[in-house]
């Protein structure tokens, strides 16, 4: 089982639409959640921290399921320009900020 | 954010050649992260390099076929050593920046084809 999974996609979205998806993590002492937005050819950008409280930043929400051990996005009122890989990233603690990234889930914005 | 310099961007090398990519950080940073990225694959650490110490190195990566310096806090290498096309690659550096909600910011990455 990998320690961070993601569904692939992609998830062809209209714009304007809803879309969510989520990130399932296997160390239960994981101890910090990010999404990160990953465009063609460009390096990984931060978008959001997650934290336990769920945690909004304008169209995007994430939240943190410590229980059942996943994150999730919600991306409300979908742009074009939100077409992108987003990376689900967790920090597994113990020693030195380890972060391991999920495979990626791969969003289409279209017309 | 932390602004990172990467450099080459890109480079296409013989195999059995090395090539140095490196980092400049425009911040002092306690920790710095080399990942390596294969074709349609995520993100995978390779080494995380401290200053003044051996970095430390994950499962199914050593220091002979990646060195890592790291001679000051804003400043580290990563040298891909004895090239095969398997290590075609995007390779990122990548630090924890305290200053930006606690995320880690990521170089612009080195695209490196090995032929």
């Amino acid at each position: 089982r990998k320690e961070v999974e993601q569904d692939p996609g992609p998830f062809n979205v209209p714009e304007g639409a809803t879309v969510a998806f989520n990130c399932t993590y296997s160390n239960s002492a994981s101890q910090s959640f990010f999404w990160y937005r990953q465009d063609c050819r460009k390096e990984p950008k931060l978008l959001m921290s997650v934290y336990s409280s769920g945690n909004e930043d304008g169209r995007f929400t994430a939240q943190l399921n410590r229980a059942s051990q996943y994150i999730s996005l919600l991306i409300r009122d979908s742009k074009l320009s939100d077409s992108a890989t987003y990376l689900c990233v967790v920090n597994m603690g113990a020693a030195g900020n380890k972060l391991t990234f999920g495979g990626g889930t791969r969003v289409l914005v279209k017309p | 954010s932390a602004v990172i310099s990467q450099k080459p961007s890109r480079d296409i090398c013989q195999r059995g050649t090395s090539l140095t990519i490196q980092c400049q950080v425009d911040s002092q940073v306690t920790m710095m992260f080399w990942y390596r990225q294969q074709p349609g694959q995520s993100l995978t650490l390779i080494a995380t390099a401290n200053q003044g110490s051996e970095a430390t190195y994950e499962s199914g990566f050593v220091i002979d076929k990646f060195p890592i310096s790291r001679p000051n806090l804003t400043f580290s290498t990563l040298t891909v050593s004895n090239m095969s096309p398997e290590d075609s690659s995007i390779y990122l550096c990548s630090v924890e920046d305290l200053r930006y909600r606690y995320g880690y910011t990521f170089g612009s990455g080195t695209r490196l084809t090995v032929v």
